[in-house]
C-alpha cells in the first residue's frame, strides 16, 4: 500500500484566497482525521470522520474552515477565504477506527501571504 | 474528554546515553497508548504502542511501560544514537474515544 496520500505537498497562496487540501486514506481504513501543525499550538485535531460521516469537528477553528469526505478513499479540507494565521503543516491520517494506530501522510506546507 | 500531557518538551542526551519521555492520561476508561516519531519534514509514524493489559512492552532499544492505577505511561530509548533526534509524541486511547495526542518532545541527541 502507499500510504496515505495527500496534495499538494506545497502550497503558496494569498490571503483571502480559498485553499483545498486532499488526502487519500490507506485503503480499508473507515476513520480519517485532519490535523493541523504550528511551532505555537503543535499538533491539533480539526476534525474526525469516520465511515465518510463527521463525528468530531470540535478542533475546527471557524466558519472559513470545511471538510467533506465524500466517499470512502477521498477527503478535502477547505480553507475560505485563507488568512496567514492558518499557515501551517496540515496532516491527514487514516486508521481502521478511531481508537486504534493512526497512519499519518507527509503533510501540506501551507503558506498564506 | 481525555487530557494527556507529556514531559519534558525538549530533551537533549549524550549518545549512548538513555533517554525517558513521560505521559499522563486522565480518563480511566483509556486502553491503548501509542507512541510516535516525526523527523522533520515528515508526519508522525508509530514507533511502539501498548494496551492496557500489559505493563511494559520492548522492542530492541525502545520500551514502554504503563501504570494504570497512576495513570502514566512512559517512553525508554536506551543506546540512544543521531538517528533518535526527532520530536516524540504520546497518545491515548479508548472506550468511546478518539486518540488524543501528547505536546511533544523534541529529543536531541549529541554525538
Amino acid at each position: 500500500d502507499a500510504g496515505v496520500i495527500q496534495s499538494p505537498r506545497h502550497e503558496v497562496t494569498e490571503m483571502g484566497q480559498e485553499v483545498t487540501l486532499r488526502c487519500k486514506p490507506i485503503s480499508g481504513h473507515n476513520s480519517l482525521f485532519w490535523y493541523r501543525q504550528t511551532m505555537m499550538r503543535g499538533l491539533e485535531l480539526l476534525i474526525y470522520f469516520n465511515n465518510n460521516v463527521p463525528i468530531d469537528d470540535s478542533g475546527m477553528p471557524e466558519d472559513r474552515f470545511s471538510a467533506k469526505m465524500p466517499n470512502a478513499s477521498f477527503s478535502t479540507l477547505k480553507i475560505q477565504p485563507s488568512e496567514p494565521r492558518d499557515s501551517a503543516v496540515y496532516f491527514c491520517a487514516s486508521s481502521y477506527s478511531g481508537r486504534e494506530t493512526q497512519y499519518f501522510g507527509p503533510g501540506t506546507r501551507l503558506l498564506v501571504l | 474528554g481525555e487530557n494527556v500531557e507529556q514531559h519534558p518538551s525538549t530533551l537533549s542526551v549524550q549518545e549512548g546515553d538513555s533517554a525517558v519521555i513521560k505521559c499522563t492520561y486522565s480518563d480511566s476508561a483509556s486502553n491503548y497508548f501509542p507512541w510516535y516519531k516525526q523527523e522533520l519534514g515528515k508526519g508522525p509514524q508509530l514507533i511502539i504502542d501498548i494496551r492496557s493489559n500489559v505493563g511494559e512492552k520492548k522492542d530492541q532499544r525502545i520500551a514502554v511501560t504503563l501504570n494504570k492505577t497512576a495513570k502514566h505511561f512512559s517512553l525508554h530509548i536506551t543506546e540512544t544514537q543521531p538517528e533518535d533526534s526527532a520530536v516524540y509524541f504520546c497518545a491515548a486511547a479508548g472506550g468511546y474515544q478518539k486518540v488524543t495526542f501528547g505536546t511533544g518532545t523534541k529529543l536531541q541527541v549529541i554525538p
